[in-house]
């Protein structure tokens, strides 16, 4: 069974710019977190989705947005990049509906210069 | 409100001996209870987990973790370390919120293997 695929791995943008990081869940799974990590802040929750809807979000500005698509597959976008977004962002799915786990794929490594 | 405490940022440990990374939450129902480990640049990997049946759980690579209530505590253990395992550490507690499960990690636990 294929893991949490994440894409890109690795991308470099200035500031001002935007960027859209995509995440595959496990197959079956409909539930899809994204998390930002950084040395300074460790790991933060941005949003879940679930069935297509947000269902749950953290402590961002409006700059950090998702989606999730009808095969559960979804995307993260930030516009307007500061040099703090900076980060590995991770992207776990679940099942969604149980005391089950989360599974994180490998991340997508941002650097805004 | 459910959080999680990892009581130690770093621990260090030579080779060949016991590892403890310590961890006490707070939840207001009956939660489930993760370790994740994660090296670096990686993703997190799922270790164990712990959802109300033995107290003792037993994960990958040789950890454990044991569930004690009246503590509120769900430390990692390890008999012997291996330098394989230097990486961080991830404590997380589940809770079911209006039908669905919200996370709550732990600021994690670095761990530091001496030869």
């Amino acid at each position: 069974k294929a893991g949490v695929t994440q894409t890109p791995r690795y991308l470099i943008k200035t500031r001002g710019q935007q960027v859209t990081l995509s995440c595959s869940p496990i197959s079956g799974h409909r539930s899809v977190s994204w998390y930002q990590q950084t040395p300074g802040q460790g790991l933060q929750f941005l949003f879940e989705y679930f069935s297509e809807t947000q269902r749950n979000k953290g402590n961002f500005p409006g700059r950090f947005s998702g989606r999730q698509f009808s095969n559960s597959r979804s995307e993260m976008n930030v516009s307007t990049l500061e040099l703090g977004d900076s980060a590995l962002y991770l992207c776990a799915s679940s099942v969604g509906q149980d005391t089950g786990e989360l599974f994180f794929g490998e991340g997508s490594r941002l650097t805004v210069l | 409100a459910q959080s999680v405490t990892q009581l130690d940022s770093h621990v260090s440990v030579s080779e060949g001996t016991p590892v403890l990374l310590r961890c006490n939450y707070s939840s207001s129902y009956s939660p489930s209870l993760f370790w994740y480990v994660q090296h670096p640049n990686k993703g997190l990997q799922l270790l164990l987990k712990y959802t109300s049946a033995a107290t003792l759980v037993k994960g990958i690579n040789g950890f454990e973790a044991e569930f004690k209530k009246s503590e509120t505590s769900f430390h990692l253990t390890k008999p012997s370390a291996h330098m394989s395992d230097a990486a961080e550490y991830f404590c997380v507690v589940s809770d079911q919120e209006y039908n669905f499960n919200k996370f709550y990690f732990g600021s994690g636990t670095k761990l530091n293997v001496k030869p």
